[in-house]
């Protein structure tokens, strides 16, 4: 079975500083692992996606994020936060039975920047 | 722009009440799903459409229904609105074997009264 643990519900840090938002995944076979942002009363956003290939992704608006197989963790990175990076942060696994995509989701982190 | 749309993006309804929640995408996807998210949550899968197959999860409540009755466009009926139901409605689309891709809309946000 697939699942994705994160491991802060709220993380929260001032604007310019870095942010980190940390996932762990547990999967039997190579996962394709995916990063999600909820800006408040608005639907997901693909933020970025790792399917295998470079171990470091790079999504949109600044972030990336390192597959480690290892630490088996996926954590969500960017050097500076911004204002508008407040917002829920998903971190989930994906399975592919019969051509559709089931996402498995993390529970969330709420990500508050301080001015 | 391509996109996912759903109407109304707030919905208020009666308990026991019969609502229907809708969604059209130009993206020209085959399959969509529904969510339902409540607050502070992940969202839930409710079902999908794989074209016109549908695929319900196993613990979707038979008060869920859904029609699609052509690629664009996908429906959520409500048939008996509880005090539960309250929660916001997520439509997404994506591609076959695209994995993880999946392009959501705004949502809709459910008050049942």
């Amino acid at each position: 079975a697939q699942s994705v643990t994160q491991l802060d519900s709220h993380v929260s840090v001032s604007e310019g500083t870095p942010v980190l938002l940390r996932c762990n995944y547990s999967s039997s076979y190579s996962p394709s692992l995916f990063w999600y942002v909820q800006h408040p009363n608005k639907g997901l956003q693909l933020l970025l996606k790792y399917t295998s290939a470079a171990t470091l992704v790079k999504g949109i608006n600044g972030f990336e994020a390192e597959f480690k197989k290892s630490e088996t963790s996926f954590h969500l990175t960017k050097p500076s936060a911004h204002m508008s990076d407040a917002a829920e942060y998903f971190c989930v696994v994906s399975r592919s039975p019969g051509g559709y995509n089931k996402l498995i989701f993390g529970a969330g982190t709420r990500l508050a920047v301080h001015p | 722009d391509a996109m996912v749309i759903q109407n109304p993006r707030y919905q208020v309804t009666q308990f026991g009440k019969p609502v229907t929640l809708s969604c059209s995408q130009t993206l020209n996807h085959n399959v969509m799903y529904w969510y339902q998210q409540k607050s502070s949550q992940a969202p839930k899968l409710l079902f999908h459409y794989y074209d016109k197959d549908f695929n319900n999860e196993a613990d979707t409540p038979d008060n869920f229904q859904s029609r699609r009755p052509n690629t664009s466009f996908c429906f959520l009926d409500i048939r008996s609105p509880g005090l539960g139901d309250a929660a916001m409605y997520l439509c997404a689309t994506s591609r076959p074997n695209r994995a993880g891709e999946q392009y959501f809309g705004p949502g809709t946000r459910l008050t049942v009264t």
